[in-house]
């Protein structure tokens, strides 16, 4: 069965800093790009970051570039989102997931597989 | 602020169909396929249709999708209870190097 479970959220001081991690088990983790998607209260969904299956691309929303880095272990299947200067405007539920086809470095067609997402609260 | 404009709302009766529109540009849309996701609440988004109208395995047939130049549509059939959530469109920006999410349709079974 595949499965991701996002880890690293809490609450923070505004500035601060934090890593969330997203474990994954179940596929072949090294031929997939991976997403990081959040949702403020009250709001729909934000893409926020993408790294493609190598962590040779990497890509981020205007709201975060320049205080986010995403990052990917293959070894550990897992992959990362470095947050720094956190804002008050960060705060959210933080969901890893999937993209739908291997082998692509985008994620092009969508996310199929979703964790259930780690707070982030500043 | 998304670049991938929905109606906020729509509604129809059980059994009726319900059709949601997406307004996007040649950046988006024009440019890449389009994905459309439910949201239903305390829950992750689940990806109802990907590449403009294929459906991943599991999702149910009454789900359909479509797209015409910079426009693209979710269309549900048969409409049942459960299918009372908020929907989403998705692309690739290019303008962005990005994916984008669109403003969110609620639907409502009457």
């Amino acid at each position: 069965e595949v499965q991701l479970w996002e880890s690293g959220g809490g609450l923070i001081q505004p500035g601060g800093s934090l890593r969330l991690s997203c474990a994954t088990s179940g596929f072949t983790f090294s031929r997939y790009a991976m997403t990081w998607v959040r949702q403020a209260p009250g709001k729909g969904p934000e893409w926020v970051s993408a790294i493609s299956y190598s962590g040779g691309h990497t890509y981020y929303a205007d709201s975060v570039k320049g205080r986010v880095t995403v990052s990917r272990d293959n070894s550990k299947n897992t992959v990362y989102l470095q947050m720094n200067r956190l804002r008050a405007e960060d705060t959210a539920l933080y969901y890893c997931a999937r993209s739908t086809f291997p082998d692509y470095i985008r994620p092009l067609y969508g996310m199929d597989v979703w964790g259930q997402g780690t707070t982030v609260t500043v | 602020q998304s670049g991938l404009t929905q109606p906020p709302s729509a509604s129809g009766t059980p059994g009726r169909r319900v059709t949601i529109s997406c307004s996007g540009s040649t950046s988006n849309i024009g440019s890449n396929t389009v994905n459309w996701y439910r949201k239903l609440p305390g829950t992750a988004p689940k990806l109802l249709i990907y590449d403009n109208n294929q459906r991943p395995s599991g999702v149910p047939d009454r789900f359909s999708g479509s797209k015409s130049g910079t426009s693209a549509s979710l269309a549900i059939s048969g409409l049942q209870s459960e299918d009372e959530a908020d929907y989403y469109c998705a692309s690739w920006e290019d303008s962005l190097n990005g994916y984008v999410f669109g403003s969110g349709t609620k639907v409502t079974v009457l």
